[in-house]
C-alpha cells in the first residue's frame, strides 16, 4: 500500500518568508509526527498528534513553527519568518496508533533550504 | 539533556564482513529501542526493535543486542553486502510516543 508521503520534496525560500510542508499519512494512522534532520545530525522531534487530543508541542524550537493536522489526516507544518537555521530535512512519519511497539513509518523528508 | 547517542560516526568493512555499529544511551527508564537505516535521499527505515526485557533479538542477517547494564546497544550485520550502505540510528522511546534518535553511523561497504 501507500508510504507516508510528503511535499514538496524540496523547497527554496528566502529568509524572512513564511513556507508550508505537506504530509500525507498512512491510511488508518491515527498517529503523526514532525522530525526535523539538520545536516550530518540525527532527527530532532519536533510536534505529534494523536487523534483528537492535543498535540505534543514540546519539541518545536521557536513559536515561528506551528503544525496542523486537519480531518485526523493530512498535516502541515507552518514555519513563519525562516531563518537560515531552519534549513534542514524535515521529516513526517506516522504510526497505528501512538506509543509502544507501533512502528513509525517515515516519508522522504522535504529538504528546505533558506537563502 | 538524556539522549541516545552513538559511539562511531563511521565504519568502513569489506562485503561479506560481519559489522557491528554500537550505541549508548542515557534514559534508563526506556523500555524500548529501535534501529533504523536511511540510504540518502530517504526517509529512515525500520530495521529491528527490541524491548527492555529482551537481551537479543534477531532478524534477517541482522541482530540486537541490549545490555541494560551499561546502557548499550548493538546492531549486528551478518555477511554485510554494499546494498547495507547507508547512515544506521538507534532511537529510543521512553515516554512512548516521539523517539529520541542519536546521530547515527555512516556504514561503507565495499566490494
Amino acid at each position: 500500500g501507500a508510504g507516508v508521503s510528503q511535499s514538496p520534496s524540496n523547497k527554496v525560500t528566502e529568509k524572512g518568508k513564511d513556507v508550508e510542508l505537506r504530509c500525507d499519512p498512512i491510511s488508518g494512522h491515527t498517529a503523526l509526527y514532525w522530525y526535523r534532520q539538520s545536516l550530518g545530525q540525527g532527527l530532532e522531534f519536533l510536534i505529534y498528534f494523536q487523534g483528537n487530543s492535543a498535540p505534543d508541542k514540546s519539541g518545536l524550537p521557536s513559536d515561528r513553527f506551528s503544525a496542523e493536522r486537519t480531518g485526523g489526516s493530512v498535516s502541515t507544518l507552518t514555519i513563519q519568518r525562516t531563518q537560515q537555521e531552519d534549513s534542514a530535512v524535515y521529516l513526517c512519519a506516522s504510526s497505528l496508533l501512538a506509543g509502544g511497539s507501533y512502528e513509525q513509518y517515515f516519508g522522504p523528508g522535504t529538504r528546505l533550504t533558506v537563502t | 539533556g538524556e539522549s541516545v547517542g552513538l559511539h562511531l560516526p563511521t565504519l568502513s568493512v569489506q562485503e561479506g564482513d560481519n559489522s557491528i555499529i554500537n550505541c549508548a544511551y542515557s534514559n534508563s527508564a526506556s523500555d524500548y529501542f529501535i534501529w533504523y537505516k536511511q540510504e540518502s535521499g530517504k526517509g529512515p527505515q525500520f530495521i529491528i526493535d527490541i524491548r527492555s526485557n529482551m537481551d537479543k533479538r534477531q532478524g534477517q542477517r541482522v541482530t540486537v543486542l541490549l545490555n541494560k547494564t551499561v546502557k548499550h546497544l548493538s546492531l549486528q550485520i551478518a555477511a554485510t553486502q554494499p546494498g547495507d550502505s547507508a547512515v544506521y540510528f538507534c532511537a529510543e522511546n521512553p515516554a512512548g510516543t516521539a523517539l529520541i534518535f542519536g546521530k547515527g553511523t555512516t556504514l561503507s561497504v565495499s566490494s
